[in-house]
This record gives structure tokens, C-alpha cells and sequence, in this order.
């Protein structure tokens, strides 16, 4: 059974740094890409970047370049969503997908994760 | 602003028929890139509903249904019933952007 199992939720400082992740089991974790979606509190999904842990090679929305990084452990078959400076506006829920290809779609999703930011 | 545009809520009565809109541009949808379509109940996360333009996952009834024409595409869902109510995404891929895209999502409100 295909699975993305996230990790649990955070409350963070801003400023402070964050590694999320989110670990693939039931198939081969390096024949397929694994995305980021942020969800803002009662807003829409938005796509932040994706990885193919096969390589690491990562792809980022332009809206998102620069403020996250994406990465990926094959060994563990896990992939990770990385901030070094949140803001309160990062509060939001993040969710990894799986895709075959960049353009296709997500056929399965994590539980998500609960990122909330607050002085 | 959403790369694709969705008009922000539907309703319908029980049985009813509704269509959900996503109009893109020559950069995603109009340059054929397929569309597809998710499904978000309260509290959970998304789920693939329709995949390329009108294909169904295996699970999702026949009730739902997906089109595309240029640079717009459509979803329906026919003989609507109370589970159906929930928020429906498009997505595409955007060439211009080299990123996927979604729309800013559609509430659905059975009456």
C-alpha cells in the first residue's frame, strides 16, 4: 500500500528554522517525484516546488524559490520541506504528493502537517 | 491571485447537476498541458478526483466527469448528493512559469 506519512505538527518563533518531512513507503521511492503544497488557514492550495529523490534534482515555484528548501534522503525514503528564517506568515499546513512526472498528477498525499508561527 | 480561475463557490440541490469552471491562459491550459482535479472534504487532505482532461481514478463514481477546450476546462458532477460537498481544485502545469498551477478553489454547498 502506497503511503506518505508526515511528521508532526510544529509551533515555531519567527526566525527560528524548521525541517519537516515526509516518508514514502509501498513503492519505489526514486521513480517518482515528490511535491510540496502549502495550504494558508482557510485559503486555497498553492504548489511550492517538487523533488525527484532518484537524483535530488529539486524544481522551485518562482513564488517560493528562495524561501524554502526541498530535499530528499533516498536511504530513508524520505522527503524534507526546510525553512532558516520562518515569518508568521508560513503558518499554514504543508503537504507532500507524489507524482510520475513533473506535469502529471498527484495520486496520493500525506496527512499533512500543521506549521504555526507565532511570537 | 490563482494562475487558473475558478469562481469561488457552486451549489446545488440533491440530485442536481453543477459545473465547476478553470480558465487558464496560452501558458498552461491553452498550450496543452493537461488539467486535473482535486477533491478537499473538511479537515482533510486533497484527493485526485479527475486526472488528464477526464480520466477517473479507480474508486471515483462515474458521476464525476472533467473537460477541457482551449485554454478553459470544466468539471461536473451529476446527481449530486450531501457527501459531495467539499472544495474542488484544477491544476495544470504552467510552461511560461516551468510550475504546476492550481486554482484558487471552488466551495461546493449542497442545498
Amino acid at each position: 500500500e502506497v503511503q506518505l506519512v508526515q511528521s508532526g505538527a510544529e509551533v515555531k518563533k519567527p526566525g527560528e528554522s524548521l525541517k519537516i518531512s515526509c516518508k514514502g513507503s509501498g513503492y519505489s521511492f526514486t521513480t517518482y517525484w515528490i511535491g510540496w503544497v502549502r495550504q494558508m488557514p482557510g485559503k486555497g492550495l498553492e504548489w511550492m516546488g517538487i523533488i525527484f529523490p532518484g537524483d535530488s534534482d529539486a524544481r522551485y515555484s518562482p513564488s517560493f524559490q528562495g524561501h524554502v528548501t526541498i530535499s530528499a534522503d533516498k536511504s530513508l525514503t524520505t522527503a524534507y520541506l526546510q525553512w532558516n528564517n520562518l515569518k508568521t506568515s508560513d503558518t499554514a499546513i504543508y503537504y507532500c504528493a507524489r507524482t510520475f512526472r513533473r506535469v502529471a498528477p498527484s495520486d496520493y498525499w500525506g496527512q499533512g502537517t500543521l506549521v504555526t508561527v507565532s511570537s | 491571485q490563482s494562475v487558473l480561475t475558478q469562481p469561488p463557490s457552486v451549489s446545488g440541490a440533491p440530485g442536481q447537476r453543477v459545473t465547476i469552471s478553470c480558465t487558464g491562459s496560452s501558458s498552461n491550459i491553452g498550450a496543452r498541458y493537461d488539467v486535473h482535479w482535486y477533491q478537499q472534504l473538511p479537515g482533510a487532505a486533497p484527493k485526485l478526483l479527475i486526472y488528464d482532461n477526464n480520466s477517473r481514478p479507480s474508486g471515483v463514481p462515474d458521476r464525476f466527469s472533467g473537460s477541457k477546450s482551449g485554454t478553459s476546462a470544466s468539471l461536473a458532477i451529476s446527481g449530486l448528493q450531501a457527501e459531495d460537498e467539499a472544495d474542488y481544485y484544477c491544476q495544470s502545469y504552467d510552461g511560461l512559469a516551468d510550475s504546476v498551477v492550481f486554482g484558487g478553489g471552488t466551495k461546493l454547498t449542497v442545498l
